[in-house]
């Protein structure tokens, strides 16, 4: 299995900081990575699919980069809603494990 | 509008069967990978595995291969995750989830994310 490793495991930051979360594989996945976002007691939702590309209907302050083995969440200007537990996903080969999840808190 | 919608929360007790449900409508059932996913209390999130409903394709992570069955029923275009013998340690939250696209060479399949999930099903497995 590849396996997904995610730092940091939290952060708190401020309203209009600009926050990064890194994805590492433990192989090679190309671009095949996902990042999705978990609100505390929804279903989660995908932001960016194969490491850049921006899902229809999410903010532009998300962005994705990336490829091969290391990868970049960013978010350019946090606001309150963005406070959720963010993971990211290979989807190169089966098991399509994620990694641990980032909470983010607010200031 | 793409929906996927499952079924409600269970309450069952260790070495019963259970079979939840994952209903899809908006689109083409038979024509995308559907996922599950774990997420047992307070933990993230974990891939069970992929069924696509067109032949009835799975494949299953390591980790719950033989724990638990995937299937799809095409002509209700419904899936199901279902269990023979719960334990206390399947009490989790299970998600349903599309995957929108592929790119397939040979005989890899390269997927692109899960873009649409259904709410979620609790189950809760206790004497």
């Amino acid at each position: 299995d590849i396996q997904m490793t995610q730092s940091p495991s939290s952060l708190s930051a401020s309203v209009g900081d600009r926050v990064t979360i890194t994805c590492r594989a433990s192989q090679s996945i190309s671009t095949y990575l996902n990042w999705y976002q978990q609100k505390p007691g929804k279903a989660p939702k995908l932001l960016i699919y194969v490491a850049s590309s921006l899902q229809s209907g999410v903010p532009s302050r998300f962005s994705g980069s990336g490829s091969e083995t290391d990868f970049t969440l960013t978010i350019s200007s946090l606001q309150a809603e963005d406070l959720a537990t963010y993971y990211c996903q290979q989807s190169y080969s089966t098991p399509h494990t994620f990694g641990q999840g980032t909470k983010v808190e607010i200031k | 509008e793409v929906q996927l919608v499952q079924s409600g929360a269970e309450v069952k007790e260790p070495g019963e069967s259970l079979k939840i449900s994952c209903k899809v409508s908006g689109y083409s059932f038979s024509g995308y990978w559907i996922a599950w996913v774990r997420q047992m209390p307070g933990k993230g999130l974990e891939w069970m595995g992929i069924i696509y409903p067109g032949d009835s394709d799975t494949r299953y992570s390591p980790s719950f291969q033989g724990q638990v069955t995937m299937s799809a029923d095409k002509s209700i275009s419904t899936a199901y995750l279902q269990w023979s013998r719960l334990k206390a340690s399947d009490t989790a939250k299970y998600y349903c989830a599309r995957y929108g696209d592929y790119l397939r060479r040979g005989n890899n399949y390269y997927f692109y994310g899960m873009d649409v999930w259904g709410q979620g099903t609790t189950v809760t497995v206790s004497s």
